[in-house]
């Protein structure tokens, strides 16, 4: 299954399948994007980080491509389980150390 | 190796009264960062702090709002005579010094004006 970002803010996939969540950036100056997993009545959660010098990044089960050309930043999760359900938020940031802005994150839901 | 500390976890004010939000970065961690989530949205940045400096306070509503972070201690929010649209939940986050990257965040408090 995949996302289009703001509007479609819900993902609905089967246990098992691949998961893929969009998102779009505005700031072409931006250099740092981060993926967050977020559970209900928790913080944000770190999945995976990707600099502007490269395109692609693998973690365990996830991985994240850039593409600044259109400015879009996706996220691929591969065998998605049940507990992999939450939101998905994307964020960005245009020089280490500076604030993270975030885009309006994608409900992830997995159907067993 | 403790992560970013927020306390308290819930908070209930009624309106007018103040609210104190604290957050102890990590440990090695000299910036932190303030956010905001109002039910079914994104975090959205308030204020950006390094020890007794505040960096980037865009995000901060012009009154009522404050932050700190002082020498020695936790980083403080202060929010004045609440009303009832400041219900929503606080995240604090925190990292290295500038260019490592790596930005944690904590469990956030979840303030609720009555």
């Amino acid at each position: 299954g995949e996302s289009v970002g703001l509007h479609l803010p819900t993902l609905s996939v089967q246990e098992g399948d691949n998961s893929i969540i969009n998102c779009a950036y505005s700031n072409s100056a931006s250099d740092y994007f981060i993926w967050y997993k977020q559970e209900s009545g928790k913080g944000p959660q770190f999945i995976i980080d990707i600099r502007s010098n490269m395109d692609k990044r693998q973690g365990q089960r996830v991985t994240v491509l850039l593409n600044k050309t259109v400015k879009h930043l996706s996220l691929q999760i591969a065998a998605t389980q049940p507990g992999d359900s939450a939101v998905y938020f994307c964020a960005e940031n245009r020089a280490s150390g500076s604030r993270l802005t975030f885009g309006e994150g994608t409900q992830l839901t997995v159907n067993p | 190796n403790a992560g970013v500390m927020q306390n308290p976890r819930h908070l209930v004010r009624r309106r007018g009264q103040e609210a104190r939000l604290r957050c102890s970065p990590m440990k090695g961690h000299s910036h932190v960062y303030w956010y905001r989530q109002l039910p079914e949205e994104g975090l959205k940045f308030m204020v950006y702090l390094q020890k007794e400096n505040i960096i980037d306070e865009s995000g901060m509503p012009k009154e009522r709002f404050s932050a700190e972070f002082p020498k020695e201690g936790p980083s403080i929010l202060r929010i004045q005579q609440v009303v009832r649209g400041d219900s929503a939940a606080y995240f604090c986050a925190s990292s290295p010094p500038q260019g490592a990257g790596g930005y944690t965040f904590g469990s956030g408090t979840r303030l609720t004006v009555v």
